[in-house]
C-alpha cells in the first residue's frame, strides 16, 4: 500500500512558467514533508521541508505548500528553467523519527 | 566539507564474490543511512545508523551486512548475492540523530551488477 502517491509520472512546462508538483498521503501520522531532486546517476539532492505546523515554506524559487486536512501538499517552481528538469520525490517521515517514505517520483521536464 | 562520498562508482560481482560499499560524510552527522533504489523506483531503506550504532534494520537479508567503523564512515558487505540485487545502492546522512526531524543528505550512489 502506497502511502506517499505521486499520481503523474511526468510534467512538461514551458521554461519561464509555474511548475507545480502534486503529492498525496495516506498516513496520518506524517508530519514532516521533503522534495527531493534526481538526476540520473546521482544521488538524490534535499530542496526543501515543511512541518506540519506550517502551510507554506519558501526558498527562492521553490515553495512547497501543505493542506493537512487533505493530505496533500505541493511543490511549485517559478520560474521554471530546463536545469530543474529532473525527476522530483515527495518524501515524509513521521514525528518520531525520521524515516523516509517516498513517493514514485514525477519526471519534469522544462522546455525552453 | 558538505557532501556524501561513496566508492566505488560502479561496482559488477559475480555470486559468489565478496564485495563492500563505502560511504564517508565529514559533515559531523549523526545519522547514516543505506538505500536501495531499483530503476524507477523510489528509494528504499534498508539501514539506519544513529551515533554509529544499528537503529533499524528493515529485514534485509543477511547476505547484506552493514558496518559503521566510526562517525564519519559506513560500509556495506556484500556477499551472495543474487542477480535481483542489481541496482543502485545510496547512502544518507542526517545532522540530528534518528529520533528527530532531520532533512537526509545523499551521495551519488553505488551502480551494483550481480552477474
Amino acid at each position: 500500500d502506497q502511502q506517499v502517491k505521486q499520481n503523474s509520472p511526468s510534467l512538461s512546462v514551458q521554461e519561464g512558467r509555474i511548475s507545480i508538483l502534486n503529492c498525496d498521503y495516506t498516513n496520518s501520522m506524517f508530519d514532516y514533508f521533503l522534495w527531493y531532486k534526481k538526476y540520473p546517476a546521482e544521488g538524490p539532492t534535499f530542496l526543501i521541508s515543511i512541518s506540519s505546523i506550517k502551510d507554506k515554506n519558501e526558498d527562492g524559487r521553490f515553495t512547497v505548500f501543505l493542506n493537512k486536512s487533505a493530505k496533500h501538499l505541493s511543490l511549485h517552481i517559478v520560474p521554471s528553467q530546463p536545469g530543474d528538469s529532473a525527476v522530483y520525490f515527495c518524501a515524509a517521515s513521521p514525528g518520531a523519527n525520521s524515516k523516509l517514505t517516498f513517493g514514485k517520483g514525477i519526471t519534469l521536464s522544462v522546455r525552453p | 566539507d558538505t557532501e556524501v562520498t561513496q566508492t566505488p562508482k560502479h561496482l559488477v560481482m559475480g555470486m559468489t564474490n565478496k564485495k563492500s560499499l563505502k560511504c564517508e560524510q565529514h559533515m559531523g552527522h549523526r545519522a547514516m543511512y543505506w538505500y536501495k533504489q531499483k530503476a524507477k523506483k523510489p528509494p528504499e531503506l534498508m539501514f539506519v545508523y544513529s551515533y554509529e550504532k544499528l537503529s533499524i534494520n528493515e529485514s534485509v537479508p543477511s547476505r547484506f551486512s552493514p558496518e559503521c567503523p566510526n562517525s564519519s564512515l559506513l560500509n556495506l558487505h556484500l556477499h551472495a548475492l543474487q542477480p535481483e540485487d542489481s541496482a543502485l545502492y545510496l547512502c544518507a546522512s542526517s545532522q540530528e540523530d534518528f529520533e528527530s526531524y532531520n532533512e537526509q543528505f545523499f551521495g551519488p550512489g553505488t551502480r551494483l551488477t550481480v552477474l
